[in-house]
Protein backbone atom coordinates (compact mmCIF):
# COMPACT_ATOMS: atom_id res chain seq x y z
CA UNK A 1 0.00 0.00 0.00
CA UNK A 2 1.62 3.32 -1.31
CA UNK A 3 1.78 5.90 1.72
CA UNK A 4 3.10 8.81 2.45
CA UNK A 5 3.33 10.42 5.55
CA UNK A 6 3.66 14.21 6.79
CA UNK A 7 5.05 15.22 9.95
CA UNK A 8 6.96 18.36 11.64
CA UNK A 9 3.84 20.58 11.72
CA UNK A 10 2.71 23.00 14.33
CA UNK A 11 2.30 26.74 15.97
CA UNK A 12 5.28 28.49 14.75
CA UNK A 13 6.00 32.20 15.39
CA UNK A 14 6.01 34.58 12.67
CA UNK A 15 10.12 34.89 11.47
CA UNK A 16 10.05 31.51 12.45
CA UNK A 17 11.45 28.60 10.92
CA UNK A 18 9.96 24.88 10.64
CA UNK A 19 11.31 21.52 8.71
CA UNK A 20 8.74 19.29 7.30
CA UNK A 21 9.31 15.22 6.59
CA UNK A 22 7.46 13.47 4.46
CA UNK A 23 7.98 9.43 4.95
CA UNK A 24 7.20 7.39 1.57
CA UNK A 25 6.49 3.81 1.78
CA UNK A 26 5.07 0.98 -0.43
CA UNK A 27 6.35 2.59 -4.18
CA UNK A 28 9.99 3.14 -5.47
CA UNK A 29 10.53 6.39 -3.86
CA UNK A 30 13.78 6.98 -5.58
CA UNK A 31 11.68 6.89 -8.79
CA UNK A 32 9.40 9.42 -8.85
CA UNK A 33 9.69 13.00 -8.84
CA UNK A 34 8.14 14.70 -5.93
CA UNK A 35 5.93 17.88 -4.85
CA UNK A 36 5.04 20.09 -1.83
CA UNK A 37 1.36 21.53 -2.33
CA UNK A 38 -0.39 23.45 0.78
CA UNK A 39 -3.82 24.60 0.86
CA UNK A 40 -4.93 27.81 3.10
CA UNK A 41 -7.36 26.77 5.58
CA UNK A 42 -11.02 27.16 3.38
CA UNK A 43 -8.49 28.25 -0.06
CA UNK A 44 -7.48 26.14 -2.94
CA UNK A 45 -4.34 23.90 -3.67
CA UNK A 46 -1.28 25.81 -4.52
CA UNK A 47 1.50 24.31 -5.63
CA UNK A 48 4.96 25.50 -3.65
CA UNK A 49 8.08 23.17 -5.05
CA UNK A 50 9.04 20.60 -7.04
CA UNK A 51 12.05 17.95 -6.51
CA UNK A 52 13.19 15.38 -9.45
CA UNK A 53 14.42 12.13 -8.70
CA UNK A 54 18.32 12.92 -8.11
CA UNK A 55 17.40 16.13 -6.45
CA UNK A 56 19.12 18.32 -9.01
CA UNK A 57 16.16 19.89 -10.72
CA UNK A 58 14.18 21.79 -8.30
CA UNK A 59 11.82 24.31 -8.53
CA UNK A 60 10.01 26.91 -6.38
CA UNK A 61 6.68 29.33 -6.20
CA UNK A 62 7.69 33.02 -6.14
CA UNK A 63 5.81 33.04 -2.91
CA UNK A 64 8.20 30.57 -1.25
CA UNK A 65 11.31 31.15 -3.25
CA UNK A 66 14.28 32.47 -1.10
CA UNK A 67 12.50 30.93 1.87
CA UNK A 68 11.53 27.35 1.45
CA UNK A 69 14.09 24.91 0.50
CA UNK A 70 12.86 21.31 -0.95
CA UNK A 71 15.36 18.17 -0.12
CA UNK A 72 15.18 14.78 -0.50
CA UNK A 73 17.15 11.63 1.20
CA UNK A 74 16.18 8.40 -1.41
CA UNK A 75 18.20 5.95 0.78
CA UNK A 76 15.43 7.19 3.45
CA UNK A 77 12.82 7.20 1.38
CA UNK A 78 11.93 11.39 2.81
CA UNK A 79 10.93 13.91 1.28
CA UNK A 80 11.90 17.10 3.58
CA UNK A 81 10.86 21.08 3.77
CA UNK A 82 12.59 23.54 5.34
CA UNK A 83 10.55 26.96 5.88
CA UNK A 84 12.21 29.86 6.98
CA UNK A 85 11.12 33.29 7.62
CA UNK A 86 7.58 32.33 8.09
CA UNK A 87 4.52 34.76 7.86
CA UNK A 88 1.00 34.71 8.51
CA UNK A 89 0.13 34.16 4.69
CA UNK A 90 2.04 30.69 5.02
CA UNK A 91 -0.52 29.28 7.32
CA UNK A 92 -1.79 26.46 5.32
CA UNK A 93 -1.83 22.48 5.71
CA UNK A 94 0.93 20.90 3.66
CA UNK A 95 0.61 17.83 1.61
CA UNK A 96 3.72 15.72 -0.03
CA UNK A 97 2.88 14.21 -3.23
CA UNK A 98 3.90 12.32 -5.75
CA UNK A 99 4.93 14.31 -9.26
CA UNK A 100 4.63 11.54 -11.80
CA UNK A 101 2.29 9.02 -12.79
CA UNK A 102 2.25 6.14 -14.98
CA UNK A 103 -0.19 4.17 -17.59
CA UNK A 104 -0.16 2.27 -20.64
CA UNK A 105 3.99 2.22 -20.17
CA UNK A 106 4.04 5.94 -20.33
CA UNK A 107 4.63 8.45 -17.63
CA UNK A 108 3.68 12.26 -16.77
CA UNK A 109 5.23 14.46 -14.90
CA UNK A 110 3.48 16.58 -13.13
CA UNK A 111 0.92 15.11 -12.32
CA UNK A 112 0.08 14.32 -8.58
CA UNK A 113 -0.87 10.49 -8.15
CA UNK A 114 0.00 9.78 -4.39
CA UNK A 115 -0.54 12.35 -2.23
CA UNK A 116 -0.09 12.64 1.99
CA UNK A 117 -2.74 12.96 4.61
CA UNK A 118 -1.44 16.67 5.19
CA UNK A 119 0.53 18.84 8.09
CA UNK A 120 -0.79 21.59 10.00
CA UNK A 121 1.60 24.90 10.06
CA UNK A 122 0.05 27.45 11.91
CA UNK A 123 1.89 31.13 11.94
CA UNK A 124 0.98 33.21 14.78
CA UNK A 125 2.41 35.12 17.76
CA UNK B 1 2.97 31.29 -16.17
CA UNK B 2 -0.45 29.35 -16.97
CA UNK B 3 -2.94 30.78 -15.00
CA UNK B 4 -6.30 28.65 -14.97
CA UNK B 5 -10.14 30.14 -14.24
CA UNK B 6 -12.51 27.73 -13.28
CA UNK B 7 -16.55 27.90 -13.72
CA UNK B 8 -18.52 28.03 -11.80
CA UNK B 9 -17.33 28.82 -8.47
CA UNK B 10 -20.24 26.45 -7.38
CA UNK B 11 -22.07 24.26 -8.91
CA UNK B 12 -25.57 23.21 -7.01
CA UNK B 13 -27.45 20.02 -8.44
CA UNK B 14 -29.59 17.02 -7.04
CA UNK B 15 -27.58 13.70 -6.85
CA UNK B 16 -28.64 11.89 -10.43
CA UNK B 17 -27.72 15.08 -12.08
CA UNK B 18 -25.27 15.73 -14.59
CA UNK B 19 -21.60 18.39 -13.54
CA UNK B 20 -19.99 19.84 -16.63
CA UNK B 21 -16.99 22.38 -14.76
CA UNK B 22 -14.72 24.43 -17.17
CA UNK B 23 -11.59 25.37 -16.50
CA UNK B 24 -9.93 27.76 -18.79
CA UNK B 25 -6.07 28.66 -19.37
CA UNK B 26 -4.77 31.76 -19.79
CA UNK B 27 -2.33 30.12 -22.59
CA UNK B 28 -2.41 27.08 -24.70
CA UNK B 29 -1.83 24.18 -22.17
CA UNK B 30 0.36 21.65 -24.95
CA UNK B 31 -0.01 18.40 -25.26
CA UNK B 32 -3.36 18.87 -23.30
CA UNK B 33 -1.15 18.45 -20.22
CA UNK B 34 -4.35 18.89 -18.01
CA UNK B 35 -5.41 16.84 -14.71
CA UNK B 36 -8.64 16.95 -12.89
CA UNK B 37 -8.42 16.27 -8.92
CA UNK B 38 -11.61 15.62 -6.74
CA UNK B 39 -10.93 16.70 -3.02
CA UNK B 40 -13.39 16.20 0.16
CA UNK B 41 -13.18 17.45 3.35
CA UNK B 42 -10.76 17.12 5.45
CA UNK B 43 -9.11 14.68 2.75
CA UNK B 44 -6.02 15.26 0.72
CA UNK B 45 -7.04 15.73 -3.24
CA UNK B 46 -7.50 12.25 -5.68
CA UNK B 47 -6.17 12.25 -9.15
CA UNK B 48 -8.98 11.86 -11.23
CA UNK B 49 -8.33 13.06 -15.06
CA UNK B 50 -5.03 13.36 -16.63
CA UNK B 51 -4.24 14.54 -19.85
CA UNK B 52 -7.03 16.60 -20.55
CA UNK B 53 -9.07 12.86 -20.91
CA UNK B 54 -7.96 9.79 -19.65
CA UNK B 55 -9.47 8.56 -16.54
CA UNK B 56 -6.97 7.50 -13.61
CA UNK B 57 -7.00 3.72 -12.20
CA UNK B 58 -9.67 3.11 -10.39
CA UNK B 59 -11.96 6.26 -11.78
CA UNK B 60 -15.44 5.43 -12.23
CA UNK B 61 -16.50 5.97 -15.76
CA UNK B 62 -18.99 8.51 -15.26
CA UNK B 63 -16.38 10.76 -14.94
CA UNK B 64 -14.92 12.44 -18.25
CA UNK B 65 -12.39 15.11 -19.03
CA UNK B 66 -12.45 17.03 -22.30
CA UNK B 67 -10.72 19.84 -24.18
CA UNK B 68 -7.47 21.11 -25.80
CA UNK B 69 -5.62 24.54 -25.99
CA UNK B 70 -7.15 26.66 -23.16
CA UNK B 71 -10.76 25.59 -22.53
CA UNK B 72 -11.14 22.20 -20.33
CA UNK B 73 -14.19 20.42 -19.01
CA UNK B 74 -14.62 18.13 -16.58
CA UNK B 75 -18.10 16.26 -17.02
CA UNK B 76 -19.70 13.91 -14.15
CA UNK B 77 -22.87 12.10 -16.23
CA UNK B 78 -24.75 11.00 -13.21
CA UNK B 79 -23.83 12.30 -9.45
CA UNK B 80 -23.90 9.81 -6.60
CA UNK B 81 -23.82 11.16 -3.22
CA UNK B 82 -20.22 10.52 -3.11
CA UNK B 83 -19.29 13.10 -5.61
CA UNK B 84 -20.27 16.22 -3.78
CA UNK B 85 -16.80 17.49 -3.12
CA UNK B 86 -14.53 20.22 -4.55
CA UNK B 87 -12.84 20.07 -8.12
CA UNK B 88 -9.54 21.23 -8.83
CA UNK B 89 -7.90 21.77 -12.51
CA UNK B 90 -3.88 21.78 -12.90
CA UNK B 91 -1.77 22.11 -15.82
CA UNK B 92 1.82 20.64 -15.86
CA UNK B 93 3.28 21.73 -19.16
CA UNK B 94 7.30 21.04 -19.60
CA UNK B 95 8.38 22.31 -16.23
CA UNK B 96 7.12 24.16 -12.64
CA UNK B 97 5.57 26.22 -11.89
CA UNK B 98 2.40 24.20 -12.07
CA UNK B 99 -0.67 26.27 -11.17
CA UNK B 100 -4.08 24.94 -9.88
CA UNK B 101 -7.19 26.28 -10.60
CA UNK B 102 -9.48 28.21 -7.74
CA UNK B 103 -11.41 25.79 -7.55
CA UNK B 104 -15.38 24.37 -8.42
CA UNK B 105 -17.42 23.24 -5.81
CA UNK B 106 -20.33 21.07 -6.55
CA UNK B 107 -23.08 20.93 -3.57
CA UNK B 108 -26.04 19.13 -3.63
CA UNK B 109 -29.35 21.25 -4.41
Amino acid sequence: EVQLVESGGGLVQPGGSLRLSCAASGFTFSSYEMNWVRQAPGKGLEWISYISTSGTSIYYADSVKGRFTISRDNAKNSLYLQMNSLSAEDTAVYYCASARYCSGGKCYIGVADYWGQGTLVTVSS
Amino acid sequence: EIVLTQSPGTLSLSPGERATLSCRASQSVSSSFLAWYQQKPGQAPRLLIYGASSRATGIPDRFSGSGSGTDFTLTISRLEPEDFAVYYCQQYVISPPWMFGQGTKVEIK
